[in-house]
């Protein structure tokens, strides 16, 4: 089975740095994915990790160890804009299985 | 990028029809398209996978008959609610590969239709 843990809620205030963290216990293991939510709206793509290590994708990284089953989602200089759900999702066996995401509130 | 297109964006509907909402892929063929359902503050749940020209594999949970998903080409799929009640009221949301991803290949990525929100009176 797929059991995937992220926090529910966080804050953090515009131009700061936030990381969101994802621990994974899953089956049949390829990479994993983050998507941006806004509310109302279908996710939309971030980042997708295969191998252990941090991808720098502008103010946007993600980081995967595989051995421990965990992955966070960096975002730098946080905009308002950036208030949002993420979602981790984890890849395998053919389908993706979500978190149930964490809602970030980005405050001025 | 590739665009992947919903229709309706919303309905509305008594409780007892059925609905049809239709997923396209517009600018690339979909080997595999995905069905998800959210509830308000809740993630993805996967309803089904389909591959063009076979049967749907459904989640366990879901119901087959109540939830008909066809896909008949390589740019459409479509998922009937049938007999849709207050409880199916939900945000439907399909996703499309251009790979055939049900075979267990590495990676390709899922573009997102912007959704649909099915109200049941």
């Amino acid at each position: 089975g797929q059991n995937i843990d992220q926090p529910t809620e966080m804050t953090a205030t515009e131009g700061a740095i936030v990381q969101i963290n994802c621990t994974y216990q899953t089956s049949g293991f390829n990479g994993l994915f983050w998507y941006q939510q806004h509310a109302g709206e279908a996710p939309t793509f971030l980042s997708y990790n295969v191998l252990d290590g941090l991808e720098e994708k502008g103010r946007f990284s993600s980081f995967l160890s595989r051995s421990k089953g965990y992955s966070y989602l960096l975002l730098k200089e946080l905009q308002m804009k950036d208030s949002a759900s993420y979602l981790c999702a984890v890849y395998g066996a053919g389908k993706s299985t979500f978190g149930d995401g964490t809602t970030l509130t980005v405050k001025p | 990028g590739a665009v992947v297109s919903q229709h309706p964006s919303r309905v509305i509907c008594k409780s007892g029809t059925s609905v049809k909402i239709e997923c396209r892929s517009l600018d690339f063929q979909a080997t595999t398209m995905f069905w998800y359902r959210q509830f308000p503050k809740q993630s993805l749940m996967l309803m089904a996978t389909s591959n063009e020209g076979s049967k749907a594999t459904y989640e366990q949970g879901v119901e087959k008959d109540k939830f008909l998903i066809n896909h008949a080409s390589l740019t459409l799929s479509t998922l009937t609610v049938t007999s849709a009640h207050p409880e199916d009221s939900s945000f439907y949301i399909c996703s499309a590969s251009p790979a055939d991803l049900t075979s267990g290949g590495l990676y390709n990525e899922q573009f997102f239709g912007p959704g649909t929100r099915l109200t049941v009176l």
